[in-house]
């Protein structure tokens, strides 16, 4: 099972948005609404900001918003603030480990 | 609230088997959700090593599906990780979490570096 796609790097300044994509096939992204994504910062845990493509977890800002259309799914961060510069993980379910599959990471910075 | 925290040993000689534990608080392993290992090798993105449902069943990466073992001790509360024949390439930081039925780990454990030389 390969990684999911992403671009290695986003930026955007402060109060901009940023948009993230993750490409995978119809047997991961495009098969099911099993999209998640996380942040994570330097030498800390990951942190799940969304999952089921749109859901976010509570105490997760509504500045962070989900969506996919066919083997891709994006992450939209309106309004940046510094601290959102980070890590940040795309992750599927893959029915060809019944497991998960992790994009490949972006760096967002905060100009 | 749900608190997870890895332990086992930092070195590990090559050939040897890795061995880790993720004492969960908070919340009972025997009433649901499954439990999975992340692995992270240092500069590197995430990897699912594998998981375990409450109830038992296991899934593993195929990658790894001959060298890993896990397990559940639900009298202590906690799970656990094993992995053979390690080389370099298993050095890494390991994390454990709590997965919902989708896949998405809602809460995680800080991570514990693990470091294959001899």
């Amino acid at each position: 099972q390969s990684a999911l796609t992403q671009p290695p790097s986003a930026s955007g300044s402060p109060g901009q948005s940023v948009t993230i994509s993750c490409t995978g096939t119809s047997n991961d992204i495009g098969g099911y609404n099993y999209v998640s994504w996380y942040q994570q910062h330097p030498g800390k845990a990951p942190k799940l900001m969304i999952y089921e493509v749109t859901k976010r977890p509570s105490g997760v800002p509504d500045r962070f918003s989900g969506s996919k259309s066919g083997n891709t799914a994006s992450l939209t961060v309106s309004g940046l603030q510094a601290e959102d510069e980070a890590d940040y993980y795309c992750s599927s379910y893959a029915v060809s480990n019944n497991l998960g599959v992790f994009g490949t990471g972006t760096t967002v910075s905060v100009l | 609230q749900v608190q997870l925290q890895e332990s086992g040993p930092g070195l590990v000689k090559p050939s040897e088997t890795l061995a880790l534990t993720c004492a969960v608080s908070g919340y009972s392993i025997s009433r649901g959700y499954s439990w999975g290992w992340v692995r992270q090798p240092p500069g590197k993105g995430l990897e699912w090593i594998g998981s375990i449902d409450h109830s038992g069943p296991t899934y593993y990466n195929p990658s790894l599906r001959s060298r890993v073992t896990m397990s559940l001790d639900t009298s202590k509360n906690q799970f656990s990780l094993k992995v053979t024949s390690v080389t370099a390439a298993d050095t890494a930081v390991y994390y454990c979490a709590r997965r919902l039925a989708t896949t998405a780990g809602d809460y995680w454990g800080q991570g514990t570096l693990v470091t294959v030389s001899s």
